[in-house]
This record gives C-alpha cells, sequence and structure tokens, in this order.
C-alpha cells in the first residue's frame, strides 16, 4: 500500500537559519508532488509542485526552494527562514488522472 | 482559473444537530470536487469526491455532499452532529487532469454539548 512519510513533527528555528523539511513516498511510482503551507487562521496555500524528477513548479515566490532529487522524495527548503515562514507545512502525493491527494502529517514549524 | 469560496470561517452546532457546511467553486467545466477534514496537528483526511454521476455523494462517518451545479456549490450534510466531528473542514476543487487541487479557506467546526 502506499504510505507518505513527513519529517520532523515539529521544528523550532531561529531567524536566519537554514531550513529542510523532506517528504518520502512508498508504494508507487512517478507520483505528482506537492508542498502546502497552512498559516495561522488561514487556509492551505499551495507553495510547490512536482510532476518529475527535477521538475518544479512554484505557485507563490518567496523565500522557500523546493527540490525533487528523486521519484518519491520531495524536499522544501529555504537558506534563511524569516519570522513569516512560520506555519504549517503539509506534503501530499496524487498519482493518475482526477485523484484525490493523500497528506502526510505535516510539520510545525515555528520561526523564533 | 479555478477557485474555492468557504464563506463560513467557523461554525458552532449542539451535539444531535444537523450540520451543513458551504462550498462554492468557481472552474470553466465539469469539476473535481473534494472534502477535507483536518484534526489539530493533523494532516487531511478525504471525506468524500465528487467526479460525475450521482449529484448526492455519500462519504466516511455518515457525511454526504451534494453537488448544484446551478449553483456551483458543493455543501457538506450531516444529519446529527457528534463531539468528535469538531475539526477544521476544507473543501477543494480539481482540474481535469487531476494535478491540482485548489482548496477553499476551511471552515472550523465546534461542537457544544
Amino acid at each position: 500500500s502506499q504510505t507518505i512519510h513527513q519529517w520532523p513533527a515539529t521544528l523550532v528555528q531561529p531567524v536566519g537559519s537554514p531550513l529542510s523539511l523532506e517528504c518520502t513516498v512508498e508504494g508507487t511510482s512517478n507520483p505528482n508532488l506537492y508542498w502546502y503551507r497552512q498559516a495561522a487562521g488561514r487556509g492551505l496555500q499551495l507553495l510547490f509542485y512536482s510532476v518529475g524528477i527535477g521538475q518544479i513548479s512554484s505557485e507563490v515566490p518567496q523565500n522557500l526552494s523546493a527540490s525533487r532529487p528523486q521519484d518519491r522524495q520531495f524536499i522544501l527548503s529555504s537558506k534563511k527562514l524569516l519570522l513569516s515562514d512560520s506555519g504549517f507545512y503539509l506534503c501530499a502525493w496524487s498519482i493518475g488522472t482526477a485523484s484525490d491527494y493523500t497528506f502526510g502529517s505535516g510539520t510545525r514549524l515555528t520561526v523564533v | 482559473a479555478q477557485s474555492v469560496t468557504q464563506p463560513d470561517i467557523h461554525i458552532t452546532v449542539s451535539e444531535g444537530a444537523s450540520l451543513e457546511l458551504r462550498c462554492n467553486y468557481s472552474y470553466g467545466a465539469t469539476p473535481y470536487l473534494f472534502w477535507y477534514v483536518q484534526s489539530p496537528g493533523q494532516g487531511l483526511q478525504l471525506l468524500l469526491k465528487y467526479f460525475s454521476g450521482d449529484t448526492l455523494v455519500q462519504g466516511i462517518k455518515g457525511l454526504e455532499a451534494e453537488f448544484k451545479r446551478s449553483q456551483s456549490s458543493f455543501n457538506l450534510r450531516k444529519p446529527s452532529v457528534h463531539w468528535s466531528d469538531a475539526a477544521e473542514y476544507f473543501c477543494a476543487v480539481g482540474d481535469n487532469a487531476g494535478n491540482m487541487l485548489t482548496f477553499g479557506g476551511g471552515t472550523r467546526l465546534m461542537v457544544k454539548p
């Protein structure tokens, strides 16, 4: 069966520090992969999506970047975190046409 | 571009009362529609989805949603709410390629005893 792993679950980082959040998918090949952010009291904002290795589309220009070094690995990064980067980050995958997403359990990032 | 509006940010209902969460979408073709639920600090769980066919869709946890093309709506309903239903609910619309889901802002449901 397909599973999605996202870590860490919580993270507290100082302003200006780097960030790396990892998401991996098991049990499927060539999934579409997504990073969403949920800021406090707000809905889900799509940050990046990828339809294949090395293919990244950015929906919102910001302090973050994404990479897909392997088929089932999706990484969210920042060189220098800002306070406004705090939020709940969700990774998701889908496959095929008209598919729903499967979400990871999320990472709570607090930038202090 | 597709978009989703959930007009109610917060809703409070009494346990045992009926529930309706509103969702309106904008999409140029026949939409793919979804409802997800998020418990505090957790990821999202799919409740139900509409692709085609019967416009009344049954989901998990006794939930149902009705697609009304004339109103561009996909409201979520439950006849009797339980305290465990308290959570945040998200409506989403998908494009025909299945590559992109656009989410509404969410509705936070609170249940009074």
